[in-house]
Formats: structure tokens, sequence, C-alpha cells
């Protein structure tokens, strides 16, 4: 078990394309989160997956935001048209029944 | 709504000194968990702490341990014999019980340990 698995660790994309990133939790874990983090600010909530199902959203996940966890395994974040709004590490965590693990996460650059 | 606040942007300790960060928080629930997370440059996340909000015995581990204060909602940790490798962003977060909700972070210390 080498922990939660991020990917790309970079990303420098230009403003308006689409960008997906992976996670991989840590294979027993069946709960996976997506935090969004800017500069200078601490991690903030996105989405939950418990096993496939998307149980949460916030309202930070806008209409261009999409998540998915097929087979309740990986799980992608995908961003359409991106905006320079959108720069920021895109973290990812798992947990089963209780702490929740971290990625090294997905540094976005929209330019 | 739960919210968490920590005052201190930045700190700075010499090795081998003692530190103290500042968390307070806010919220109407009775039953949470609250965090102490280490974030090194260019590395991921780590959990150092976790204090259970019913336990009133403050949670150590190791050179760390927390001053938890549920009436003033504080939460502080306190860093002993500081090392190099302590240099991080520190994040306090919160979490309801009894539940897999997510967690709400404060924006985070940075603390610097040097020579």
């Amino acid at each position: 078990d080498t922990g939660v698995s991020q990917d790309p660790r970079h990303k420098i994309t230009k403003r308006g394309q689409n960008v997906t990133f992976r996670c991989d939790p840590i294979s027993e874990h069946n709960r996976l989160y997506w935090y969004r983090q800017t500069l200078g600010q601490g991690p903030e909530f996105l989405t939950y997956f418990q096993n496939e199902a998307q149980l949460e959203k916030s309202r930070l996940l806008s209409d261009r935001f999409s998540a998915e966890r097929p087979k309740g395994s990986f799980s992608t974040l995908e961003i359409q048209r991106t905006e320079q709004g959108d720069s920021a590490m895109y973290l990812c965590a798992s947990s089963f029944e209780g702490e929740a693990f971290f990625g090294q996460g997905t540094r976005l650059t929209v330019v | 709504a739960q919210t968490v606040t920590q005052s201190q942007p930045e700190m700075s300790v010499q090795e081998a000194e003692t530190v103290t960060l500042s968390c307070t928080y806010d919220t109407s629930e009775n039953n949470y968990y609250l965090f102490w997370y280490k974030q090194p440059p260019s590395r991921q996340m780590i959990l150092v702490i976790r204090q259970e909000a019913y336990k009133q015995q403050n949670a150590t581990e190791n050179r760390f341990s927390v001053n938890f204060q549920k009436a003033a909602k504080s939460f502080s940790l306190k860093i002993s014999d500081s090392q190099l490798g302590d240099t991080a962003m520190y994040f306090c977060a919160f979490r309801v019980a009894g539940t897999a909700s997510k967690l709400t972070f404060g924006t985070g210390t940075r603390l610097q340990v040097t020579l």
C-alpha cells in the first residue's frame, strides 16, 4: 500500500481547455474526498464519495466541475472550460472509518 | 456551519525550543473531532494529532500535545523540542462526529524552525 496517489502532480493549461485529474485511494478505503487549496488558504471541501455514490457536493463545485468514482475505486475530477480562478492545488483524501489520508495533490495553473 | 480560525499566519521557533500554535473554532455541534495536520513544503498533508470532543483529557503524540478548551472553543497545538523537520504549514481542522462528513480547515500557520 503506497498511500493516496494523484496524477498528474502538475498541470498547466490554457484558459478554456478541459482538464482531468485522477486519484487512487488507499485500496480498502470506501470514502473519497476532493478538496481545493488556493495559496495562503486551507483546503476547502469540494465533494465526497462513499464507494461509487457521490453523497455531497459543495457550492464551490460549479457546473464546470464533475467528479466520478466508477466501481468505487479510483476517482476523476474534470474541469471544463478552465478559468484563471481555477488555478489551485486539488487534493484527494480517502478514509475507511477514521482519519483521512491525503495525496500529494495536483497543482493546476491556468494561463 | 462550522468555522475554524488560525490567527497566526507565521511563527518561528529555534531548534529544541517549544512553540504553541493557536486555533479557535465555532460550531453548534456537541460531538465532533478536532485535528492538527502538517503540510511540509511540496509534500502531502499528514495527521499530527486528533482530539475527540467528548474526551476531557488532552491528546498527546510524542512531542506534540494539545490544549483543548471546549467551553472556550479553543484547540492549541504545542510542539516540544522543535526539530528542523517540523518546518511546515500546520492546519487546524474540524469534523462532525458520527458521520463521514468533510473536514473544515483553518487558513494555516507557517512554522519555521531555525538553528
